[in-house]
């Protein structure tokens, strides 16, 4: 069974620190997806990275893809209030299922 | 209204009810999915339906019952469900089916069971 561990299940830090998830898995995956979801409401796709080693940036957000496409990391610069939710992960495999993490709850106190 | 709906918001119901939640979809997307959401466990996929036509049971025990009259809207029957059913469903559209293409997900339905 495939496996998408985040860590730390559960972030609460200062408006303005810098923060970094982690998403991790001994599969390979094609592609992988990091979503927001905020309270009352469905996950929102940030962004989809797809080559290994691929790093993007929405904003104050990074994301980054590993070389073996096994994991990933999702970097926040200067945490905002507005950055608060519930992040996923979610690894597509070969054979075109995905796969979520649990999700990493992440709190930022103004 | 746009993107995904689902109604209704918060649903409780007794194990020997039987309930439906409903979503609709305002995107003319083709692909339609249900999934459940609950505490402590990843996202779980349920079905799939393309075009209206199931192409995905996850194994879902048959107490779940889906319904795709068109493209549009999904539907999730329940009846004689269990107190470890409870959690958050979610609705999902995308363009096409499989996993290329962006998924947008309603609000969801929050269903306890008591």
């Amino acid at each position: 069974t495939q496996l998408l561990e985040q860590s730390p299940q559960f972030l609460s830090i200062q408006e303005g620190e810098n923060l970094t998830v982690y998403c991790n898995s001994s599969s390979v995956f094609s592609s992988l997806q990091w979503y927001r979801q905020e309270p009352g409401e469905g996950p929102v796709l940030l962004v989809t990275v797809v080559t290994g080693g691929e790093v993007k940036k929405l904003k104050r957000l990074t994301f980054q893809f590993g070389d073996a496409r096994k994991d990933s990391s999702l970097h926040i610069t200067a945490a905002q209030p507005g950055d608060t939710g519930l992040y996923l992960c979610a690894g597509v495999n070969r054979d075109d299922k995905i796969i979520f993490g649990k999700g990493t709850r992440l709190h930022i106190l103004p | 209204e746009t993107g995904v709906t689902q109604t209704p918001r918060h649903l409780v119901m007794g194990m020997t009810n039987k309930k439906s939640l409903k979503c609709e979809q305002h995107l003319g997307h083709n692909a339609m999915y249900w999934y459940k959401q609950s505490a402590k466990k990843p996202l779980e996929l349920m079905f799939v339906y393309n075009f209206k036509e199931q192409t995905e049971n996850n194994s879902v025990p048959s107490r779940f019952s889906p319904e795709c009259p068109n493209s549009s809207h999904l539907f999730l029957h329940l009846h004689t469900l269990q107190p470890e059913d409870s959690a958050l469903y979610l609705c999902a559209s995308s363009q096409t089916l499989g996993t290329s293409g962006e998924q947008f997900f309603g609000p969801g339905t929050r269903l306890t069971v008591l």
